[in-house]
């Protein structure tokens, strides 16, 4: 089946330490996002990247860093300089064909800071 | 640049009653937009979307929305409401239809079924 996974889905972080999150597609989508989902926020775009070895940053990159060396692939890492890093983190992937313009998700992963 | 905001974070309904989850954007330019549904600890499904063409968008659940450029609203409703639709809903605006993929989403709608 197509989609999109993610990986670990919960994760737990001493303070100071970086981490890594990972996002993987397999339906052939050019472009790919992370997004940070706060409750009562609703879901702010962190990085997103349109083709391989390509990325862009989004409203709240800083503290954030992020790798497209494989079109499937789009990992996250959040690094100590990301003062408050316990959320719920959204892969999402889309095909630039037309306007449509439809993100397929993945599960999220959720990172809690010890 | 587009915006969109959705009235009440949470909604609560009796099972068969009617759905209205509410949307209003702010777009310099054609909207295309989405409304998403979140279950609890998953990810975002896509439940319909208007980019351009007919005005009223049917969706998946029995879900529809009417895109309102007179009013730049874009309603969720839903004509007999089931224990199964409670969950949290997302409206979401593409920022720059052309050559620009990035959605900017609404805070949520908590939506309660009560029995």
């Amino acid at each position: 089946d197509g989609g999109i996974t993610q990986s670990p889905k919960y994760l737990f972080r001493k303070e100071g330490q970086n981490v890594t999150l990972s996002c993987e597609q397999n339906l052939n989508h050019d472009a790919m996002y992370w997004y940070r989902q706060d409750p009562g926020q609703g879901l702010r775009l962190i990085y997103y990247s349109q083709i391989v070895n390509d990325f862009q940053k989004g409203d709240i990159a800083e503290g954030y860093s992020v790798s497209r060396e494989k079109k499937e692939s789009f990992p996250l890492t959040v690094t100590s300089a990301q003062k408050n890093p316990t959320a719920f983190y959204l892969c999402a992937s889309s095909t630039r064909r037309g306007l449509n313009n439809e993100q397929f998700f993945g599960p999220g992963t959720r990172l809690t800071v010890l | 640049a587009q915006s969109v905001t959705q009235l009440g974070s949470h909604v609560s309904v009796s099972e068969g009653a009617l759905v209205l989850l509410r949307c209003n954007y702010s777009s310099s330019v054609p909207p295309y937009l989405f409304w998403y549904v979140q279950y609890p600890n998953q990810g975002l499904q896509l439940l319909l979307k208007y980019t351009t063409g007919a005005t009223l968008v049917k969706g998946i659940n029995g879900f529809e929305a009417e895109f309102k450029k007179s009013e730049t609203s874009f309603h969720l409703t839903k004509p007999s409401a089931h224990m199964s639709d409670a969950a949290e809903y997302f409206c979401a605006v593409i920022r720059e239809p052309f050559g620009n993929e990035k959605l900017t989403f609404g805070t949520g709608t908590r939506l309660t079924i009560i029995p």
